[in-house]
């Protein structure tokens, strides 16, 4: 299978702990993107990056968020004080930037529940 | 601002018969793509078809065609032949061409599809 993957799946943790997701796109795209989908509603973008150059971050990523793309393959987004408010699924998804089109990708979603 | 919208919470239709989903969008930007997306309940996003903003032509995927008028800023989703497996939210998306690329989302269409 050579589509995103993210892990973990599911994860719980109680309030004001740290979590980290991470992401793995499809291998020959050089951009990845994260997303934040709560019960109901669309995906809201979070940020991009372009190989391990970071973009674009939405205002929805606040200062308790960071995402990293060291070599530009994986990446990793890390929530620190984690608040019930942060209870989502976070989405990953990669793009291959042709000029044609940017479809994204998405990998299977990580779905944080904070107690 | 670039902004999406879906105005059917929910869709019914019998197996076998064809269903369009409904997306109205507005934007400033002269270049962009439309897309749309399958969310099964297993979270996934599933990209299904993609229409950019100087085609001529309506996008066609297999069972999936995208009903494109741009002076109406409309891009609906026509299904033919539905499958009980095409029951799932559907999403539309708008992504601005060039380099910004962060997507929006509408808030997407339940479809159920009855036997």
């Amino acid at each position: 299978d050579t589509g995103v993957s993210q892990n973990p799946r599911h994860k719980i943790t109680k309030r004001g702990q740290n979590v980290t997701f991470r992401c793995d796109p499809i291998s020959e795209h050089n951009r990845l993107y994260w997303y934040r989908q709560t019960l109901g509603q669309g995906p809201e973008f979070l940020t991009y990056f372009q190989n391990e150059a970071q973009l674009e971050k939405s205002r929805l990523l606040s200062d308790r968020f960071s995402a990293e793309r060291p070599k530009g393959s994986f990446s990793t987004l890390e929530i620190q004080r984690t608040e019930q408010g942060d209870s989502a699924m976070y989405l990953c998804a990669s793009s291959p930037r042709t000029v044609e089109t940017d479809t994204q990708y998405f990998g299977p979603g990580t779905r944080l529940t904070v107690l | 601002a670039q902004k999406i919208t879906q105005t059917q919470p929910g869709m019914f239709v019998q197996e076998k018969e064809a269903v369009t989903l409904d997306c109205t969008y507005d934007t400033s930007d002269p270049s962009y793509g439309l897309f749309w997306y399958k969310q099964p309940s297993s979270g996934e996003m599933i990209f299904l078809i993609y229409q950019g903003s100087y085609d001529q032509q309506n996008a066609t995927e297999g069972r999936y065609s995208l009903n494109f008028q741009k002076a109406r800023k409309s891009a609906n989703l026509v299904i033919s032949a539905s499958q009980l497996g095409d029951s799932a939210m559907y999403f539309c998306a708008m992504g601005a061409r060039g380099a910004k690329n962060d997507m929006r989302f509408g808030a997407g269409t339940r479809l159920t599809v009855k036997p």
